[in-house]
This record gives structure tokens, C-alpha cells and sequence, in this order.
């Protein structure tokens, strides 16, 4: 089975610099890549998705996130973060075959005034 | 704009009661999923559906049961209720299976139930 690694747990801020949220998977295998984010009390909304194509991928609030296939990663990135991005950030993988969505423990972005 | 609809949206269980997570969606998809989110970790696939009369078990099964008679609703069923099981679940819908999406399809989610078990 597919696992998937975010390695910071929490991302502190400020508010007008960028972030970079890191994301590993395990397969070599193909699979599609997807971001998801979670604000509080609500439930999980698709920022972007790598199925095919292109490497670099730019998703809704001007995220952007770009697929490396030998390093197996999927990172997510915004030039600029403001207030409202402070939310959770889920990275998923599914292989191209199969009903499930593996999904990484998630990364806490807090956006600093 | 209901999307996916989750009820109810908080509950507290007793250790060996009973409870059914009630899931609907307005959307017509016919693939449906339950994920559970415990603290710390990522989501996990418990059931899923892929039509009306159709399901399959996930990563983390034991412990629910779910049925899918109508392309709407997916209820989620804890039968003997275990601490184990305190978690904040969620259902989601799709057009079609994780493996045939493209770039106009995407899963959506509810906005999850917490659980806790005592």
C-alpha cells in the first residue's frame, strides 16, 4: 500500500512570504497526486491535482505544486501567503488503478500578521 | 449548494452502544466513501461504493458496516461502539473512481462528524 509522508507538522508564517508544504510518497508505480485543504470545522477542499502532463500544476488560491517523479514529491508552494491561507493542508496519492486515496497526516499552515 | 451532507455533525457514544452515521449527497455520484480521521494522522478508507447495491471494504473496516440502497445515501453503522473507534469521520462522493478521474472530476467532501466514544 501506498504511504505518504509530510514531514512538517506545523508551518508557521508571515503573512506576504512564501511557503513551501513538502510532500513524499512511497510507489514508483504511476499514481495521481492530489492537495486538499481543511479549514476548521470544515470538511476537505481539492486545492490541485497531478494526473498526467505537465509536471508543474497550479491549483485555486494561487497555489501551485510540482510533481517529481525520481524523488517521488509532490511539493505544494504559494509565493505569497495571506491570513486566510491558515488552515490544514492534506497531501493524497492514489494509484491509477485502485478506489482509495492515501493521505499524508497533514501539515498545519499558520499565516503570522 | 448541499454538496455531501454528514449528520450528525457531533456525538458522544457510550462503550457497546450503537450509532449510524447518515451521509447524503445531491450531486448523483455514484461512488461514495467513509474515511476516518484520528488525531495526528491522515484519513483512512473504511467502506466505499461504487453504485446503489454495491460496496467494499476499505483499509480499516472492522467495527462498521455500511449499505448503499439508494445512489444518495451511504449510512455508516457502529454496531458495538469502542473507544478505538473516537475518531472524526467523513464521507465523500465522486462521478466516477479515484482511477478514472480527470481534469473535471474530483472527490468532494462533507464537513466530517466527530465522535467520541467514552
Amino acid at each position: 500500500a501506498q504511504s505518504v509522508t509530510q514531514l512538517d507538522s506545523q508551518v508557521p508564517v508571515f503573512e506576504e512570504a512564501p511557503v513551501e508544504l513538502r510532500c513524499n510518497y512511497s510507489s514508483s508505480v504511476s499514481v495521481y497526486l492530489f492537495w486538499y485543504v481543511q479549514y476548521p470545522n470544515q470538511g476537505l477542499q481539492l486545492l490541485l491535482k497531478y494526473l498526467s502532463g505537465s509536471t508543474l500544476v497550479k491549483g485555486i488560491n494561487g497555489f501551485e505544486a510540482e510533481f517529481n517523479k525520481s524523488q517521488t514529491s509532490f511539493h505544494l508552494r504559494k509565493p505569497s501567503v495571506h491570513i486566510s491561507d491558515t488552515a490544514e493542508y492534506f497531501c493524497a496519492v492514489s494509484e491509477s488503478w485502485a478506489n482509495n486515496l492515501f493521505f499524508g497526516t497533514g501539515t498545519r499552515l499558520t499565516v503570522i500578521p | 449548494n448541499a454538496g455531501v451532507t454528514q449528520t450528525p455533525k457531533f456525538r458522544i457514544l457510550k462503550i457497546g452502544q450503537s450509532m449510524t452515521l447518515q451521509c447524503t449527497q445531491d450531486m448523483n455520484h455514484n461512488y461514495m466513501y467513509w474515511y476516518r480521521q484520528d488525531p495526528g494522522m491522515g484519513l483512512k478508507l473504511i467502506y466505499y461504493s461504487v453504485g446503489a447495491g454495491i460496496t467494499d471494504k476499505g483499509e480499516v473496516p472492522n467495527g462498521y458496516n455500511v449499505s448503499r440502497s439508494t445512489t444518495e445515501d451511504f449510512p455508516l453503522r457502529l454496531e458495538l461502539a469502542a473507544p478505538s473507534q473516537t475518531s472524526v469521520y467523513f464521507c465523500a462522493s465522486s462521478s466516477i473512481g479515484v482511477q478514472q478521474l480527470n481534469s473535471g472530476n474530483t472527490i468532494y467532501f462533507g464537513e466530517g462528524s466527530w465522535l467520541t466514544v467514552v
